[in-house]
């Protein structure tokens, strides 16, 4: 069964830092990869997602994900994060085969960004 | 456009009760799903259902049971609530998970539930 390790649990930044959390994904064949974003008290959204094309993604509130398949990973990436960042981010995997494949998702690592 | 509807928001329960949580979708989507999240441990998948009229067990299904009422709704109860069961639960929905397992996930705002 596939599984999905996120390294940083805590991670505390100042504004205009960049940014960097790593996902890494335990499956051999081909995966679909997502980042989700939870704002304090708020559900999960859709950051930005990798399913085939150019491993470099862009998603929406500048941030941006690589796809390394020789690594097994899909970090996150912004180059300068503002207070409004703060959140738990979750990175997700799931095999690209056709197939109950429900998506799995990492522990999540909480960003705080101070001023 | 209201997307993933979750009620109740917050419930507390006494160990021993019984309690349905629904979830609706209004995006036309055949995939639902439901986790719950518990601090340190990210969302962990309970049940899911590819498609209306099935369902599956995710990683964590004991002490629940869901029902697949039709493609809009899908509840999750659980029987005989133990303190173990306290969390918050989301459900999501999908397009298609059976087939196209690109597709992201759709969250609600989740359920707050407390079991004394």
């Amino acid at each position: 069964a596939q599984s999905v390790s996120q390294h940083n649990h805590h991670v505390i930044l100042s504004e205009a830092a960049s940014l960097e959390l790593g996902c890494n994904y335990s499956y051999g064949g081909t995966v679909n990869l997502f980042w989700y974003v939870q704002y304090p008290g708020q559900h999960l959204q859709l950051l930005l997602k990798y399913f085939s094309g150019d491993p470099l993604v862009k998603g929406i509130k500048g941030f941006e994900a690589e796809f390394i398949k020789s690594k097994f990973s899909f970090n996150l990436r912004k180059p300068s994060v503002q207070w409004s960042d703060t959140a738990e981010y979750f990175c997700a995997v799931s095999p690209a085969r056709s197939g109950n494949t429900p998506l799995v998702f990492g522990k999540g690592t909480r960003l705080s960004v101070i001023a | 456009n209201a997307g993933v509807t979750q009620t109740p928001k917050f419930q507390v329960l006494k160990t021993g009760q019984s309690m349905t949580l629904q979830c609706a979708q209004d995006m036309n989507h055949n995939s639902m799903y439901w986790y719950r999240q518990d601090p340190g441990m990210g969302l962990r998948l309970i049940y899911y259902s590819a498609s209306e009229g099935t369902t599956d067990k995710g990683e964590v299904p004991n002490g629940y049971n869901v029902s697949r009422l039709n493609k809009r709704e899908f509840s999750l109860r659980l029987e005989s609530a133990a303190p173990s069961q306290t969390s918050v639960y989301f459900c999501a929905s999908s397009e298609d998970g059976y087939t196209y397992s690109n597709q992201p996930q759709h969250f609600g705002d989740g359920t707050r539930l407390s079991i004394l």
